[in-house]
């Protein structure tokens, strides 16, 4: 089955500093990549995603790659700010037979003001 | 949003106990999922539901049992709680998006479940 991997576990940066998460995935059938954000003491929730005939997506400070050869894509935060502080899960998925996401361990985010 | 509801929020309990819990949804999907939650283990899969007849075990179904009552309703069972299966339990649903994959989840708010 698809096994994903998440660096690093934890991460603090500078207010208005960048954070980059990493994630890799094994199986290479995987098409869909998903980020949830988890606020201490809420349920994870969807900020971004990207599929696999893209190699990167902007939202405004966020923006996900894709490196499909690699298999491994990451999470960047420009111009952090305190509500980003928060838990950070990555995702891969793939609509062929398994379809079902598998999560990575998860990045505790600080932002130090 | 209180689209994906979860009963009880908080629940102690005793080893040897049966403990249900439940989770509704008004969003109308089909696809449904329940996550246990530990810390330094992220979102691993129990079970999950694609429709009401479709009953799949995930990673870690052992010790735990599920019934899908409904479209809207899929309940999480443990038929004899151990204090290792304290942690915190969320409910998911999706709707498989058309056009070349992706499945949003939707998660609810989560039960933090202590077995003593």
């Amino acid at each position: 089955g698809e096994n994903v991997e998440q660096h690093p576990s934890t991460l603090s940066v500078q207010e208005g500093d960048s954070a980059v998460i990493k994630c890799t995935y094994s199986d290479s059938a995987s098409n869909y990549f998903p980020w949830y954000k988890q606020e201490l003491g809420k349920k994870p929730q969807l900020i971004i995603d990207i599929r696999s005939n893209v190699g990167e997506k902007k939202d405004q400070r966020i923006a996900v790659t894709l490196n499909k050869t690699a298999k491994h894509f990451s999470l960047h935060i420009t111009e952090t700010q305190p509500e980003d502080s928060a838990v950070y899960f990555c995702a891969a998925f793939h609509n062929f037979g398994n379809e079902k996401l598998t999560f990575g361990t998860g990045t505790r985010l600080t932002i130090i003001p | 949003d209180a689209d994906v509801t979860q009963t009880p929020r908080n629940r102690i309990t005793k080893t040897g106990k049966r403990i249900m819990l439940e989770c509704s949804q008004t969003k109308g999907h089909d696809r449904m999922y329940w996550y246990r939650q530990d810390p330094g283990l992220g979102l691993r899969l129990i079970y999950y539901s694609f429709d009401v007849k479709d009953i799949n075990k995930g990673e870690i179904s052992d010790g735990y049992s599920v019934s899908r009552q409904a479209q809207a309703k899929f309940s999480l069972s443990l038929e004899s709680a151990i204090p290792n299966q304290t942690a915190l339990y969320f409910c998911a649903t999706s709707d498989l998006t058309s056009g070349g994959g992706g499945d949003t989840q939707y998660f609810g708010p989560g039960t933090r479940l202590t077995v003593l």
